[in-house]
């Protein structure tokens, strides 16, 4: 799996949209984007995902780039309840191996 | 509840003894995952199952870890002698197969264990 490059920490102010960035630039063409989040003392949750288009659900839109060497995690009101660890992954999707490269992702603060 | 369960979800032991973990998958989940966590790192995979068939195992995994899941269902992660430096959270995902979104791994809680 492409490894992925986080910055550790970031801060958002409530109710402000949080911009998480992620770089892969040795992500290959049959792999995709994926975003999990992890809340203190919990199971990593899974976001979104997504392979060239930018893609949106009910918790997040991801936005990737024309060469998909990076993308961006929106939330786009973040609450408290948002403060977790947020990881970005890229894997292939369908094959047999699916073993999940977590790196540290990024500490994101949601302050009042 | 229908998602990923573990049984305990805190372990102290001495170490040298042997610890086992349970996971129940999501009902019809076909892939089941274990990986393990250490304070500030990202979890680390460990081995991968799909029915009962152990399918992958990481290097970490070594000869004191086994994990089985016998009838394609609940899986068991053991660890026999147990030192510090096992100390981590366990934790267990499942995914289904046969579906577009099949990489979505669901994850239980985790199993917090201390070697003492």
């Amino acid at each position: 799996d492409a490894k992925t490059t986080q910055p550790p920490s970031m801060d958002c102010a409530e109710g402000r949209a949080a911009n998480l960035p992620c770089n892969h630039s040795t992500i290959s063409g049959n792999e995709y984007v994926y975003w999990y989040r992890q809340i203190h003392s919990q199971g990593p949750q899974y976001i979104i995902h997504g392979l060239k288009n930018n893609e949106t659900n009910e918790m997040a839109s991801l936005i990737i780039t024309e060469d998909r060497k990076s993308s961006t995690l929106i939330l786009p009101h973040a609450t408290l309840r948002d403060t977790a660890v947020y990881y970005c992954i890229v894997r292939v999707v369908g094959t047999g191996g699916f073993k999940t490269i977590f790196g540290a992702g990024t500490r994101l603060f949601v302050k009042a | 509840d229908t998602g990923v369960s573990q049984d305990p979800r805190h372990k102290i032991t001495k170490r040298g003894q042997n610890v086992t973990f349970r996971c129940d998958p999501i009902s019809e989940h076909n892939r089941l995952y274990w990986y393990r966590q250490t304070l500030g790192q990202g979890p680390e995979f460990l081995t991968y199952f799909q029915n009962e068939a152990q399918l992958e195992k990481s290097r970490l995994l070594s000869d004191r870890f086994s994990a089985e899941r016998p009838k394609g269902s609940f899986s068991t992660l053991e660890i026999q002698r147990t030192e510090q430096g096992d100390s981590a959270m366990y934790l267990c995902a499942s995914s289904p197969i046969g579906q577009g979104n099949d990489n979505e791994q669901f994850f239980g809680p985790g199993t917090r264990l201390t070697v003492l």
